[in-house]
């Protein structure tokens, strides 16, 4: 099984509706990111998480909100999405007790929005 | 300013040829970490390669190794006997300071290996 894992993989969704996009972790890792992708500007930050009670804003927070439900869960809304928003998005993972450690990747969203 | 920059947006090499993408970093930082990854089609990131900004040696992971030049602040990747598998795009990306922040990434190099 995966260690980090992102529902849905695709969506598909309309101009103004509300989405959630969902990441578990089994790693047993403290700190979660939220990442999106978009051809040629590489991988920009939205938000993390070192602990359940830690959230801070990324690069380009505006637009969208998280919930660390669990250390194991983390959670990226749209409030209302916009065509802009169409990306792809990564969740990813680390752990405190070794900063050499690489983060580690889910396998991605893929979010279209009409 | 860009913390990260990956200046060939493309690249072509032939099978079992040796490539370097390049990578350059800013950072004021005594502490850091670059890594590097690769994304083939399918979308997942692939962590390949960690260089310690303290590390006094250049890391090597198989086929992968990282000119790692401090002085001149850039980490190149450097792929051995190329693979039509290594046809991706690769992201440099880079850790400040004591581990308490996330990763920076490049906007990336794609790499094509010719057969």
């Amino acid at each position: 099984d995966a260690d980090v894992t992102q529902t849905p993989r695709n969506r598909i969704t309309k101009t103004g509706k509300r989405i959630m996009l969902e990441c578990s972790q089994t790693k047993g890792h403290d700190r979660m990111y939220w990442y999106r992708q978009d051809p040629g500007l590489g991988l920009r930050l939205i938000y993390y998480s070192f602990d359940v009670k830690d959230i801070n804003k990324g690069e380009i927070s505006d637009g969208y909100s998280v919930s660390r439900q669990a250390q194991a869960k983390f959670s990226l809304s749209l409030e209302s999405a916009i065509p802009n928003q169409t990306a792809l998005y990564f969740c990813a993972t680390s752990d405190t007790s070794n900063w050499r450690d690489t983060q580690y990747f889910g396998p991605g969203t893929r979010l279209t929005v009409l | 300013a860009q913390k990260i920059t990956q200046t060939q947006p493309g690249m072509f090499v032939q099978e079992k040829e040796a490539v370097t993408l390049d990578c350059t970093y800013d950072t004021s930082d005594p502490s850091y970490g670059l890594f590097w990854y690769k994304q083939p089609s399918s979308g997942e990131m692939i962590f390949l390669i960690y260089q310690g900004s303290y590390d006094q040696q250049n890391a090597t992971e198989g086929r992968y190794s990282l000119n790692f030049q401090k002085a001149r602040k850039s980490a190149n990747l450097v792929i051995s006997a190329s693979q039509l598998g290594d046809s991706a795009m690769y992201f440099c990306a880079m850790r400040e300071g004591d581990g308490n922040t996330p990763l920076v990434f490049g906007k990336g190099t794609r790499l094509s290996v010719i057969a």
